[in-house]
């Protein structure tokens, strides 16, 4: 099983209130990712770091915000959350050996965010 | 537009049946694809991954097929478990960019009965 983790597991928070998920990963890999998940949809990539002082957004547009101060640490904060941004987030980490192109992606167990 | 299609959307099988699952994908330039098995509240594990040149890749009772000039790959599960329910998603990664993009289905949702 990877060494990836996520807290909360589940939170559920009032609208407006701002909110960090958190992701560590001790497999010293460099690129890291954060996607949503809706139910029955499909993954979504929302940000994405090559490395420490490196974030880019994904496909998804999304209200939230990343940094990487640190090579195991990827949070995520949303300054208000609101009742849209209800859904899974899933962080993923990868190992770069000088092409991305066979390495694979490896999952923490997700948190669940409601907002209501 | 790069896509990742998967069939059926949900399966229920009795617990000792085999079922194939089926991607199809319009992902260009290809670079590989991987099959995932995800359970529920849970991030996605990879099972099984392809290349260009690979046909078939087993990992236990899992065995992949791909079909690189059709863009069709399979998933066959032989004598299912209950352990087997989760969603099973197809993701297909390009070689167009450093990024390695990943392009994923919607995934099978299968549910094993005893």
């Amino acid at each position: 099983e990877a060494d990836i983790y996520q807290t909360p597991r589940y939170l559920v928070i009032g609208t407006g209130k701002k909110i960090t998920l958190e992701c560590s990963q001790t497999m010293g890999h460099d690129k890291m990712y954060w996607y949503q998940q809706d139910p029955g949809m499909e993954l979504h990539l929302i940000h994405y770091s090559y490395g420490v002082n490196s974030t880019e957004k994904g496909d998804l547009s999304s209200e939230s915000t990343v940094s990487r101060i640190r090579t195991e640490h990827f949070p995520l904060t949303l300054e208000s959350a609101r009742p849209s941004h209800t859904s899974q987030y899933l962080c993923a980490s990868s190992e770069f050996n000088g092409t991305y192109q066979y390495n694979e992606q490896f999952f923490g167990p997700g948190t669940r965010l409601t907002v209501l | 537009k790069n896509q990742v299609e998967q069939s059926p959307q949900s399966l229920i099988i009795l617990e000792g049946k085999n079922c194939t699952l089926q991607c199809n994908y319009t992902v260009s330039p290809f670079s590989n694809l991987r099959w995932y098995k995800q359970d529920t509240g849970r991030g996605p594990v990879s099972l099984t991954i392809m290349t260009f040149s690979e046909n078939t890749k087993s990992n236990g009772r899992y065995t992949a097929t791909l079909d690189a000039d059709t863009k069709q790959s399979s998933l066959h599960i032989t004598a299912s478990q209950l352990s087997d329910s989760a969603s099973y998603i197809c993701v297909v990664s390009d070689r167009g960019s450093t990024l390695g993009r990943l392009y994923f289905g919607r995934g099978t949702q299968l549910t094993v009965w005893p």
